[in-house]
């Protein structure tokens, strides 16, 4: 079936360093894309999204890169910080009308000082 | 800022029991949503609920499940009897308009079944 997957579960950076947090999604009629960090013990949070008739977006420190061609979703984050360690995951909706969020699996961003 | 407040932080109950997770959304929000989290897995959607009723559910939210807006600010989710497999973390959220990032989590209630 359809599915938004992430390819590499774990990410060690070090602090000041350029994350690159990558996502594969497989739904064609996706047209919306969002990137949630979670912290541990909280919530989702809202990080950035994208809209399928972009192909980047930038937000502070964090930029969001739509390649449709090979279904690809990437994160990027700037000079990385270790308040950034956290569960990265982005998530599809927008196909077969429903705008409900399909969660990837998640890539757990690791900060080193 | 606005948060979504859930509660309560964690629940232990016996297996076969009923459980009510509450969640307070951000008031001027329409839409509602119920997602849980088992251990180290993905954030899974369970259902929405928009002017009082249903709008969307996945094949998580079987008969066991039920969600309510009892007044005016308060979200419940109703697990029947409980099994040991809804162990999890069951996050609320909101948003103002569906099809849109806003969407605000809750930081979740811990749910674990004995």
């Amino acid at each position: 079936g359809e599915s938004v997957g992430l390819h590499l579960p774990t990410l060690s950076v070090q602090e000041g360093d350029n994350s690159i947090i990558n996502c594969a999604y497989s739904n064609s009629a996706s047209d919306y894309f969002i990137w949630y960090k979670q912290e541990s013990g909280k919530g989702p949070q809202f990080i950035i999204d994208i809209r399928s008739n972009m192909d980047k977006r930038q937000g502070q420190r964090v930029t969001v890169l739509l390649n449709k061609t090979v279904k690809h979703l990437s994160l990027q984050i700037a000079a990385t910080q270790p308040g950034d360690s956290a569960v990265y995951f982005c998530a599809e909706t927008g196909s077969g009308g429903s705008y409900i969020p399909t969660f990837g699996r998640g890539t757990s961003l690791i900060v080193h000082p | 800022e606005p948060e979504v407040t859930q509660t309560p932080s964690h629940q232990v109950t016996q297996m076969g029991q009923e459980v009510i997770l509450r969640c307070v959304p951000i008031s001027n929000h329409l839409y509602f949503y119920w997602y849980r989290q088992i251990l180290g897995q993905k954030v899974e959607f369970l259902v929405s609920f928009y002017n009082n009723e249903i709008s969307e559910k996945s094949e998580i939210f079987d008969d066991q499940f039920s969600v309510e807006r009892p007044d005016g600010s308060n979200f419940t989710l109703k697990i029947r009897s409980t099994k040991l497999e809804d162990s999890a973390m069951y996050f609320c959220a909101s948003s103002e308009a569906v099809g849109q990032a806003g969407y605000t989590f809750g930081s979740g209630t811990r749910l674990t079944v004995v």
